[in-house]
């Protein structure tokens, strides 16, 4: 069965620096993997996605995330992070063939100043 | 407005009373899915609709649990005889296209409290 981690519940950066955040997969096929953003009280939004091609894929609001299928990981990537980027990051997988996604459980992101 | 919306926002029950939530996907998205997301937790996907037909049904819709999207635009889910632990968002979401090249769009969510 597929599955996600983020193996970070929780993380705190200052606002100017740089972000990682760690997702990694486990499923039998060529993954199709999205990072999503909820900020409270909110639904989700997309980032970014990769389905195939170029590994490094570029997303909304200056994120990046890469694609290494030997680490079976997607780690999603800002070189200078906004206070307004405190939310909860969400890496997802798809699978099926019914667009059905799989979630991690979610980094929350806290920036101070 | 043109997103996925839901209705309500907010719901209080007692346990043992039945409720049902109403969603809206973006006209014209062909594909409705629901999810759950406890506290803690990412969303879990619940049950997936192509046009009116529920193609896909996970586990955690035990049969307390029902799904309709009866014209293929608008969807409910009705929980009956809601227990504590179906305290949660319930995430609605809408796409179009093709299976794997497209954008599932997510409404704000209803949250449910049971008490």
């Amino acid at each position: 069965a597929q599955s996600v981690t983020q193996p970070d519940i929780h993380i705190t950066v200052s606002e100017g620096a740089s972000l990682e955040l760690r997702c990694n997969y486990s499923y039998g096929a060529t993954p199709y993997l999205f990072w999503y953003v909820q900020s409270p009280g909110q639904g989700l939004q997309l980032l970014l996605k990769y389905f195939s091609g170029d590994t490094l894929v570029q997303g909304i609001k200056g994120f990046e995330a890469e694609f290494k299928r030997s680490q079976s990981s997607f780690n999603l990537r800002k070189p200078s992070v906004h206070w307004s980027d405190a939310a909860e990051y969400f890496c997802a997988l798809l699978s099926g063939g019914y667009q059905k996604v799989t979630f991690g459980i979610g980094t929350k992101l806290q920036v101070i100043p | 407005d043109t997103g996925v919306s839901q209705d309500p926002r907010h719901k209080i029950t007692k346990r043992g009373q039945n409720v049902t939530f109403r969603c809206d996907p973006i006209s014209e998205h062909n594909r409705l899915y629901w999810y759950r997301q406890t506290l803690g937790q990412g969303p879990e996907f619940l049950t997936y609709f192509q046009n009116e037909a529920q193609l896909e049904k996970s586990r955690l819709l035990s049969d307390r649990f029902s799904a309709e999207r009866p014209k293929g635009s608008f969807s409910t889910l009705e929980i009956q005889r809601t227990e504590q632990g179906d305290s949660a968002m319930y995430l609605c979401a809408s796409s179009f296209g093709a299976v794997a090249d497209t954008e599932a769009f997510f409404g704000q969510g209803t949250r449910l409290t049971v008490v």
